[in-house]
């Protein structure tokens, strides 16, 4: 039982390059998160997802895209990296009205 | 919207002192608390939660109580480890099914010997 896994760990871009973060979960919950987490601004929530095929946006959407097309996988896209999405990034699940388990995260570094 | 506030850190203390990390929120209707914990190098855990007003949540003999009156969740430890040293998370959700979180910017606790 792997729990949330998070692929790439480390990724460095250039601007205007794109990339898709992967995660996964084995736990068979229905729903699942992207936060981003920067200095001093503990995490925000950029999407989420309430089951298989549907995305809602959270806080901060713009600069990304999301899509569900399998319960288990949740995929972040960044279409055209700027600096400024310069973070580390975290993808947890969680069924209904239950605590949110957390991925190990992707740091992401935009130049 | 909602929000929430704790206090800055860094906090420095030594083994077995007592602990205290204060946490305030902003927020419409009834919402849930939790306090998360983030280790050097991983993702975050829940420590512990109150969904609801005089609820005290516990784990690990970290303890929080839910004031409603204050809109306060103030987390407290009797006397705190090394292995205690980590980034200390309040957040709060509403009473959705999706928990969408919303955290404090975090505090980071360094215990010494």
């Amino acid at each position: 039982n792997a729990g949330v896994t998070q692929t790439p760990k480390f990724r460095v871009l250039k601007t205007g390059q794109s990339m898709t973060l992967l995660c996964a979960q084995d736990m068979n919950h229905e729903y699942m998160y992207w936060y981003r987490q920067d200095p001093g601004m503990g995490l925000r929530l950029i999407h989420y997802s309430v089951g298989e095929g549907t995305t809602a946006k959270g806080e901060v959407p713009d600069g990304y895209n999301v899509s569900r097309l399998k319960k288990q996988n949740f995929l972040l896209g960044l279409e055209s990296a700027a600096p400024s999405q310069t973070s580390v990034y975290f993808c947890a699940s969680s069924r209904a009205y239950n605590e949110q388990f957390f991925g190990p995260g992707t740091r992401l570094t935009v130049l | 919207g909602n929000s929430v506030t704790q206090m800055e850190g860094p906090v420095t203390l030594s083994e077995e002192a007592f602990l205290t990390i204060n946490c305030t929120y902003t927020a419409t209707g009834y919402p849930s608390l939790f306090w998360y914990v983030q280790y050097p190098g991983e993702g975050l855990q829940l420590l512990l939660k109150a969904t609801k007003a005089d609820d005290k949540g516990s784990n690990k003999g970290f303890e929080a109580t839910y004031r409603k009156e204050t809109t306060s969740f103030h987390l407290e430890k009797g006397s705190v480890q090394v292995s205690d040293s980590a980034v200390y998370f309040c957040a709060l959700s509403d009473q959705g099914g999706a928990q969408k979180l919303v955290f404090g910017q975090g505090t980071r606790l360094t215990i010494n010997p």
